[in-house]
């Protein structure tokens, strides 16, 4: 069945950078694109932008452009989502994401990943 | 970017009501718009597609309906399982918009 496992929690110093994966299984990786979305405690779902895993092309949401960076390695069939500069507004649950095409939403999820930015 | 406005931002129900959640877009996204549940501490869940598809799974006292910048999703009958945080979400371009979300509670 289609899974995506996501990396364990984060705890980060404030200026630092963070990694999530996103390990993919049950389905041909390069055939869905991955989105990242991220949610804040006891707050709403953000979108952070998604990325290609056929050719790694990659569309930012424009608050986070500066500072994230999606890839993929394909020989393992993996997403990865980092996030550069953390501030305590970072501190939130992160998952990933799968959707059939550019034009479609997002069908199955990961199981998040809580990164906590804390001095 | 496309803003998306949910109302109400709670509510208050009991099992067996109807219930109905507003979503509106701040330019028209057609019927590309989507209704996720998600439940305390677990992954949002697919529930409505292309503002009135139900994906597959999904009971079918849940319906979506709207299109352009109007969309409201209902359920007909509440069940004691629908208790969750309801978000819409368009995905009419590059870039996507959730709603603020919609808190369903026990009345």
């Amino acid at each position: 069945q289609v899974q995506l496992l996501q990396s364990g929690a984060e705890v980060k110093k404030p200026g630092a950078s963070v990694k999530v994966s996103c390990k993919t299984s049950g389905y041909t990786f390069t055939s869905y694109y991955i989105h990242w979305v991220r949610q804040a405690p006891g707050q709403g779902l953000e979108w952070m932008g998604w990325m290609n895993p056929n050719g790694g092309d990659t569309y930012y949401a424009q608050k986070f452009q500066d500072r994230v960076i999606m890839t993929r390695d394909t020989s393992i069939s993996t997403a990865y989502m980092e996030l550069n500069r953390l501030t305590s507004d970072d501190t939130a649950m992160y998952f990933c994401a799968r959707a059939p095409t550019k034009a479609a939403t997002t069908t199955a999820w990961g199981q998040g990943t809580l990164v906590t930015v804390s001095s | 970017d496309i803003q998306m406005t949910q109302s109400p931002s709670i509510l208050s129900a009991s099992v067996g009501d109807r219930v109905t959640i507003t979503c509106r877009a701040s330019e028209s996204i057609t019927r590309w718009l989507a209704w996720y549940q998600q439940k305390p501490g677990k992954a949002p869940k697919l529930l409505i597609y292309k503002a009135s598809s139900l994906e597959s799974g999904v009971p079918s006292r849940f319906s979506g309906s709207g299109s352009g910048t109007e969309f409201t999703l209902t359920i007909s009958s509440l069940e004691p399982d629908d208790f969750a945080t309801y978000y819409c979400q368009q995905y009419d371009s590059y870039s996507r918009t959730f709603g603020q979300g919609t808190k369903v509670e026990i009345k």
